[in-house]
């Protein structure tokens, strides 16, 4: 049964970076297609991109091409992702989530609250 | 970059009813990745339905999707009080490597 543990909760300043770490037991990592989706309060779900371990690239949505980088260390089964250049409005619930290729995502990491504030 | 528009935006219902939730997407969606998440208050989302018609490890029968190209349904055939949560639709862009959700439907008790 593969699991996914993340990071513990972050409080950043604005224009700071922050790295949330996603550890994973269970399964061949190298399997894995590990996505970040995000949470804003009160807000939907956004996919914000993701890794393919095997292949070692990154697709990222266009909102976020830039800000954001997602690496994997095979070594520890642990995948992160960086957004950079952070901003109130990146307050938000992230997780991350595993796609093992039926285009969606199962299990999902408990989730890592990220607060910008000044 | 497909849309996808859920309907209707808060549904009202009592437990024992039946449920029918709308996702419609800006362009044709390939059937075999698109999937339907229950999400709770404090939780992460949990998978319900995948390649729109498949139910997930350990879901209830009563739960069911259903459509294809650009609609799709999710029904669920009798509500149990743990059912009253948000529902999100999500695809997956092959062409173009990407995933996108709905804005989420909330269902909750009339």
């Amino acid at each position: 049964q593969v699991q996914l543990v993340q990071s513990g909760a972050e409080v950043k300043k604005p224009g700071s970076s922050v790295k949330v770490s996603c550890k994973a037991s269970g399964g061949t990592f190298s399997r894995y297609a590990i996505s970040w989706v995000r949470q804003a309060p009160g807000q939907g779900l956004e996919w914000m991109g993701g890794i393919i371990p095997i292949f070692g690239t990154a697709n990222y949505a266009q909102k976020f091409q830039g800000r954001v980088t997602s690496t994997t260390d095979e070594s520890t089964s642990t995948a992160y992702m960086e957004l950079s250049s952070l901003r109130s409005e990146d307050t938000a619930v992230y997780y991350c989530a595993t796609d093992f290729g039926s285009g969606s995502f199962y299990p999902w990491g408990q989730g890592t609250l990220v607060t910008v504030s000044s | 970059e497909i849309v996808l528009t859920q309907s209707p935006g808060t549904l009202s219902l009592s437990p024992g009813e039946r449920a029918t939730l709308s996702c419609r997407a800006s362009q044709s969606v390939s059937s075999s990745y698109l999937a339907w998440y229950q999400q709770k208050h404090g939780q992460a989302p949990r998978l319900l339905i995948y390649g729109a018609s498949s139910r997930a490890t350990g879901i209830p029968d009563r739960f069911s999707g259903s459509g294809s190209g650009t609609d799709f349904t999710l029904t669920i055939s009798r509500l149990e009080p743990e059912d009253f949560a948000v529902y999100y639709c999500q695809q997956f862009g092959s062409s173009r490597p990407g995933y996108s959700f709905g804005q989420g439907t909330k269902l909750e008790i009339k």
